[in-house]
């Protein structure tokens, strides 16, 4: 069955620190790919996603993710990050048969 | 466009009793979701539709019922709620499982059984 695994539960660091959250997923087909972040007390929010082409993938906020296919990754990065990324993020996966699974999500804490 | 909206925002049942999620979206979106978000779990998805009067199950559908009759509106039904199914639920939808479709949520719905 199609997966997504984050293999970070909880990441604490400080502002300024570079930052790389890491997503794989199982399968063997065409895939979309997404990361998407929770702001505390907030819904979901689209981060970046890739569909085809370049794979490495700027997204909002300074984020950037790359498509490594031979890794099935899709790991999530930035450069510095700051107190205001604090969040949870969410890796998914988009099949073209339609299911949008998600990964278990990666609580990020930025200390000032 | 109101883009996806839930109701209602909060509710607390008791065990045993049922209710209806209401999920509506005015983008004229093919695909919606249903989904259960609990702590270190992620996003978990309930059920979910290709299409007006279609659903299939997503990875945990037990206890759930969905029906979507119109193709603005998608319902999650609980027949008969248990603690278990304590959690905060997100609607999404999609234009569809082509290569450009992506997910846009809805505010969610935190659901307290006791």
């Amino acid at each position: 069955a199609q997966s997504v695994s984050q293999h970070n539960h909880h990441v604490i660091l400080s502002e300024a620190a570079s930052l790389e959250l890491g997503c794989n997923y199982s399968y063997g087909g065409t895939v979309n790919l997404f990361w998407y972040v929770q702001y505390p007390g907030q819904h979901l929010q689209l981060l970046l996603k890739y569909f085809s082409g370049d794979p490495l993938v700027k997204g909002i906020k300074g984020f950037e993710a790359e498509f490594i296919k031979s890794k099935f990754s899709f790991n999530l990065r930035k450069p510095s990050v700051q107190w205001s990324d604090t969040a949870e993020y969410f890796c998914a996966v988009n099949n073209q048969g339609g299911k949008l699974i998600f990964g278990q999500g990666t609580e990020l804490s930025v200390k000032p | 466009n109101a883009g996806v909206t839930q109701t209602p925002k909060f509710r607390v049942l008791k065990t045993g009793q049922s209710m209806t999620l209401l999920c509506a979206q005015d983008m004229n979106h093919e695909y919606m979701y249903w989904y259960r978000q609990d702590p270190g779990m992620g996003l978990r998805l309930i059920h979910y539709s290709v299409g007006e009067g279609t659903t299939a199950k997503g990875e945990v559908p037990d206890g759930y019922n969905v029906s979507r009759l119109k193709k603005q509106n998608f319902l999650l039904g609980l027949e008969s709620a248990a603690p278990s199914q304590t959690s905060v639920y997100f609607c999404a939808s999609s234009s569809g499982g082509d290569l450009r479709s992506r997910g846009y949520f809805g505010p969610g719905t935190r659901l307290t059984v006791t």
